[in-house]
């Protein structure tokens, strides 16, 4: 079946400092894959997403790329910022299964100022 | 805009009693779900819906009943809580199946069942 792996956190970093969240994926097709972020106290919300292999997609200072050779999905930001403390997860959807989300465990990001 | 709306946003059960959480939506979507968060496990689908009418079970069913009388309502019910459902409970809709990716989820639901 179709799963997500992502680092565990938390990941603490100092305001500028450069974020990667690692995700890896399993799928038995060619899914999507997406970002989707949880701030404190809200659900989640979609933050980018990639289609196909190669894709690159990116929101708000936030890039990832469809890596089809290494089934991965690296979130990444140049210069994170105290906003950006949330809880990252990555998901894929695959339509031979009907489009449903599955969803990684999460990474919880801690920015201090 | 309400978006997805969650009632209540707390709630303290005692094993074996029963309680309904409410989702209502007001984007006329078709598609409307069910997950509970747990930590480390991410997001696990309990049921959904892709129209009034219809309902499905999606990864963690069991304990849990769904109805869709309306497209804006999807309520979830507990017929007999156990501490394992102890979790956060999200949901979320989308236009369409089709477009199911791309969820707006509500705010959660924080379910202790002692």
């Amino acid at each position: 079946g179709n799963s997500v792996t992502q680092m565990e956190g938390p990941v603490t970093l100092s305001e500028e400092a450069f974020l990667t969240i690692n995700c890896t994926y399993t799928a038995t097709g060619y899914p999507s894959l997406f970002w989707y972020v949880q701030y404190p106290g809200e659900g989640l919300q979609l933050l980018l997403k990639a289609t196909k292999a190669d894709d690159k997609g990116s929101n708000k200072g936030f890039e990832a790329t469809y890596r089809k050779e290494t089934t991965s999905f690296h979130l990444e930001k140049g210069s994170v910022q105290v906003s950006d403390s949330a809880v990252y997860f990555c998901a894929l959807s695959d339509r031979r299964a009907g489009n449903m989300l599955t969803f990684g465990g999460g990474t919880r990001l801690m920015v201090k100022p | 805009n309400a978006g997805v709306t969650q009632t209540p946003k707390f709630q303290v059960l005692k094993t074996g009693q029963s309680m309904t959480l409410q989702c209502a939506q007001d984007m006329n979507h078709e598609y409307m779900s069910w997950y509970r968060q747990d930590p480390g496990m991410g997001l696990r689908l309990i049921h959904y819906s892709v129209g009034a009418g219809i309902t499905d079970q999606g990864e963690v069913p069991n304990g849990y009943n769904v109805s869709r009388s309306t497209t804006e309502d999807f309520p979830l019910r507990l017929l007999s809580a156990a501490p394992s459902q102890t979790s956060v409970y999200f949901c979320a809709s989308s236009p369409t199946r089709v477009t199911n990716e791309k969820l707006f989820f509500g705010s959660g639901t924080q379910l202790s069942v002692l």
